[in-house]
């Protein structure tokens, strides 16, 4: 397994602003995903973090509201820009080790806007 | 049609009791199935991890893959109190898809004593 530290675990936000949420994992790792989970619903991919270039945006998630950084092999940042009360939801990071199908997730970050 | 449909419940058993969880999914590129318990307010935690068709064992659970069906299940014997907790199944195709998984709605289980 993996052991995968994420920040803030929680937070209350105005609308219009924005939020970065850092996921920290304990070693280096291959891959590195970020999902959704909407209140009552289940996760959803919102990119994949590649080392080093852009990411790779799953139908329905753009660059310019979810921008992602990913400088090493045990980091990345999510950012939730222009934040609105539709964006209220907990986002998870997902790292899985080369030649390793499973994925490991972070507590969350739970994020509501007001 | 969502690709990966499951029971979202709530299902609530007595402790001891033997426990069905089921997942149907529409896309056959999937290989890798898995299973993930979520406690309230916690990230999701793997159970499960099975490649193809066939059976997996590892203690109280087990999980079953059915690929000519597009069914998977997961069995949990002599359920606890503390295995309740929303439980999640999740695909993924392999290849240029390798490590993006497709969850389930996740059911919700409540054990009680």
């Amino acid at each position: 397994s993996a052991v995968i530290s994420q920040k803030p675990s929680r937070d209350i936000c105005q609308r219009g602003t924005s939020l970065t949420i850092q996921c920290q994992v304990d070693s280096q790792v291959t891959m590195m995903f970020w999902y959704r989970q909407q209140p009552g619903q289940s996760l959803t991919l919102i990119a994949t973090a590649n080392q080093g270039s852009e990411a790779t945006y799953e139908s329905g998630f753009v660059i310019d509201k979810f921008p992602i950084s990913r400088p090493n092999l045990t980091f990345s940042t999510l950012t939730v820009s222009n934040m609105s009360p539709e964006d209220s939801s907990i986002y998870l990071c997902s790292v899985q080790r080369q030649g390793n199908t499973e994925a490991f997730f972070g507590q969350g970050t739970r994020l509501t806007v007001v | 049609q969502k690709e990966v449909e499951q029971d979202p419940g709530p299902l609530s058993v007595p402790e001891g009791a033997i426990v069905s969880l089921n997942c149907t999914y529409s896309n056959s590129a999937f290989q890798y199935f898995m299973w993930y318990r979520q406690y309230s307010r916690k990230g999701p935690e793997l159970l499960m991890y099975t490649y193809s068709s066939g059976n997996k064992e590892d203690g109280r659970f087990t999980a079953q893959v059915d690929k000519s069906s597009k069914y998977i299940s997961l069995f949990i014997r002599d359920s606890q109190p503390s295995d309740s907790a929303t439980y999640l199944c999740a695909m993924s195709a392999g290849g240029t898809s390798y490590g993006k998984l497709t969850f389930g709605q996740g059911t919700i289980l409540t054990v009680h004593p």
